[in-house]
């Protein structure tokens, strides 16, 4: 099965702070690409990370990073020093198809000044 | 370069009416994606047109219909609308061809509501 799944429905932080969020997936490539979205209020879904399987370094975009652990099919994303406007749903997702994003179930998280 | 972009943003329709909905993708762009987003199912992914053709779908009743023009921009039609219909319309736009693992642009979404 082609499934994503976020086991954290919800996460908080303090406002400079670091958090996790979690996501596992399944699949039986060897080849493929991991993506995290975020999707703020406004609700439009933003790439805010992409992660090539067959590259064995992590990927980092600021103060976003990813922990790729391929055999364990775990892709977790990392947010340095937690801003206000990272308030968001988060969503970990995976090309399963032609134009198809398989997407695991979001993670609400609420950043506290 | 343009964004992906959606119109409309909102719409109110009435139980049994039907909606078409459209998406105009990032120049260049020749894949366009359809997603519904609802509080208890999450995404799921409705349908896909590459060069004006129907080239993937999910699993939603024959309702729900799609369209590509020669310019890539898309459509997407409802027909009998049902209270279930209610939800967050998403539209992605990639490059396509024969790759499946490129990055996906969404634009900001229909909200349509049916009472």
């Amino acid at each position: 099965a082609q499934t994503v799944t976020q086991s954290q429905p919800e996460m908080s932080v303090q406002e400079a702070e670091t958090v996790t969020l979690s996501c596992t997936y399944d699949t039986s490539e060897s080849d493929y690409y991991l993506f995290w979205y975020k999707q703020p209020p406004s609700r439009q879904m933003i790439l805010v990370i992409r992660q090539e399987a067959y590259k064995q370094q992590n990927a980092t975009e600021n103060r976003f990073s990813v922990n790729f652990q391929k055999a364990a099919k775990s892709f977790s994303l990392k947010i340095s020093d937690s801003q206000l406007g990272d308030a968001a749903m988060y969503f970990c997702a995976r090309p399963t198809s032609y134009g198809k994003l398989t997407f695991g179930q979001g993670t609400i998280l609420t950043v506290h000044p | 370069k343009a964004g992906v972009t959606q119109t409309p943003r909102y719409l109110i329709k009435t139980r049994g009416q039907q909606v078409t909905l459209s998406c105009s993708p990032i120049s260049g762009h020749r894949s366009v994606s359809w997603y519904q987003q609802t509080p208890g199912q999450g995404l799921q992914f409705l349908f896909e047109y590459f060069s004006e053709t129907q080239r993937n779908k999910g699993n939603f009743p024959g309702r729900f219909s799609g369209r590509q023009f020669s310019n890539s921009r898309s459509e997407m039609n409802v027909s009998t609308l049902e209270l279930g219909d209610s939800a967050l319309y998403l539209c992605a736009s990639t490059q396509g061809g024969r790759e499946i693992n490129t990055e996906a642009f969404f634009g900001q979404g229909t909200r349509l509501t049916v009472v």
